[in-house]
């Protein structure tokens, strides 16, 4: 089965500073891939997802993400964080069987 | 449509005890899905079911039973709970087509004493 690496396990920004959360996935071939958002005390909410065409992909709230097929990455951007984008975001790849990165919190100083 | 439900929303067990956390969506969704939430883990898939009938073991299905009887219900069984099987459990759908959103919900906070 695929799996998925997230490398940074917490970063934390100051307001209006750029974003970008590293993913990075094992299998070479045909791949799904996904950012979720979790709030707080809220369950999983879908960012964006990837699987075919254009490698820069644009999501909810500002967010996208660049498939870069020969890194095996997936990264999540965001040009200026705001204080409501403190979260913890998790990278996932697969089709039935998904498989999830373990996350990274992100906090935003004010 | 009040899309994927779960009850209940706490769970305290003794070990070796026996439950059964249900999951229900009306979104007509064929896959439905059940993931364990622990820190520093992320999301690990337990069983996942691509329509009626029909289930499959994800990347964690030991000590977990699952059946699917009907599109809109998809339980999940603890025959005899463990310790090890503290967590938060989230269970998704989403339509037959992979491209589609994968829509989750609220969790169950089991834990086993």
């Amino acid at each position: 089965a695929q799996s998925v690496s997230q490398h940074n396990h917490h970063v934390i920004l100051s307001e209006a500073a750029s974003l970008e959360l590293g993913c990075n996935y094992s299998y070479g071939g045909t791949v799904n891939l996904f950012w979720y958002v979790q709030y707080p005390g809220q369950h999983l909410q879908l960012l964006l997802k990837y699987f075919s065409g254009d490698p820069l992909v644009r999501g909810i709230k500002g967010f996208e993400a660049e498939f870069i097929k020969s890194k095996f990455s997936f990264n999540l951007r965001k040009p200026s964080v705001h204080w409501s984008d403190a979260a913890e975001y998790f990278c996932a790849v697969g089709f039935n069987d998904m498989r999830f990165g373990a996350g990274t919190r992100l906090t935003v100083k004010p | 449509n009040a899309g994927v439900t779960q009850t209940p929303k706490f769970q305290v067990l003794k070990t070796g005890q026996s439950m059964t956390l249900q999951c229900a969506q009306d979104m007509n969704h064929e896959y439905m899905s059940w993931y364990r939430q622990d820190p520093g883990m992320g999301l690990r898939l337990i069983h996942y079911s691509v329509g009626a009938g029909i289930t499959d073991q994800g990347e964690v299905p030991n000590g977990y039973n699952v059946s699917r009887s009907t599109t809109e219900d998809f339980p999940l069984r603890l025959l005899s709970a463990a310790p090890s099987q503290t967590s938060v459990y989230f269970c998704a759908s989403r339509s037959r087509r992979g491209t589609d959103t994968q829509y989750f919900g609220p969790g169950t906070r089991l834990t086993v004493l």
